[in-house]
């Protein structure tokens, strides 16, 4: 069984510093990895995706996201937090072997204050 | 901006009405899903769809029903509405390969009273 893991509901940083939201997940066979966010009132948008290669991606709004397979995560970081990144945050996976089903996490409310 | 459309964006309805969410997408996707989001924000899966006439249903059980009688077209109906239907229901598409990001509408709110 697959499944996706954001441990923290709400992660709070000050503008201009760096922010990291946390993601570990569960998968039997390789995983496919992606970050979403939702802004109030709106759908979800993809900010970026982990298929192979290399363990750094880079996605929108200057975000990125580090794949570590030893540790099963997939953190999402940003180097300069905006108060405009203020949002929900998902982490979602998709096994490899099973195309259709995305498993999506709880979702982490990020606050950056001025 | 999404390709992907749902009306209406805001419903308040009475207890005991059909209601229809309607979802539309332009970009061609087999794969269409309606998600069910709660106040505490997580995503449930209700109802998938591979294809024209092809639907599933998801993780969570749901009383709503769908159809996929056209590529581009994925509406779910509620046939009777009650207030524990009251919540945020959003449809999304995606390509049949395992790696593509799904596309997500930008919802809609319904409240039953």
């Amino acid at each position: 069984a697959q499944s996706v893991a954001q441990p923290e509901d709400q992660v709070n940083v000050a503008e201009g510093n760096p922010l990291t939201v946390k993601c570990t997940y569960s998968v039997s066979g390789n995983p496919y990895l992606f970050w979403y966010v939702q802004y109030p009132n709106r759908g979800l948008q993809f900010l970026l995706k982990y298929i192979t290669g290399d363990n750094l991606v880079k996605g929108s709004y200057g975000f990125e996201a580090e794949f570590n397979k030893s540790q099963t995560s997939f953190h999402l970081k940003k180097p300069s937090a905006l108060v405009s990144d203020s949002a929900l945050y998902f982490c979602a996976v998709r096994d490899a072997d099973s195309s259709y089903k995305l498993i999506f996490g709880s979702g982490t409310r990020l606050l950056v204050r001025p | 901006e999404a390709d992907i459309y749902q009306t209406p964006r805001y419903l308040v309805i009475g207890t005991g009405k059909k209601i229809t969410l309607e979802c539309s997408q332009t970009m061609g996707h087999d794969k269409m899903y309606w998600y069910q989001q709660d106040p505490g924000m997580e995503l449930h899966l209700i109802h998938y769809s591979y294809g024209v006439n092809s639907t599933e249903k998801g993780d969570l059980s749901s009383e709503s029903t769908v159809s996929r009688i056209r590529t581009e077209h994925f509406p779910l109906t509620l046939e009777s509405a009650r207030p524990s239907h009251t919540s945020q229901y959003l449809c999304a598409s995606g390509e049949m390969t395992g790696n593509s990001p799904l596309h997500f509408g930008n919802g809609t709110r319904l409240t039953v009273t």
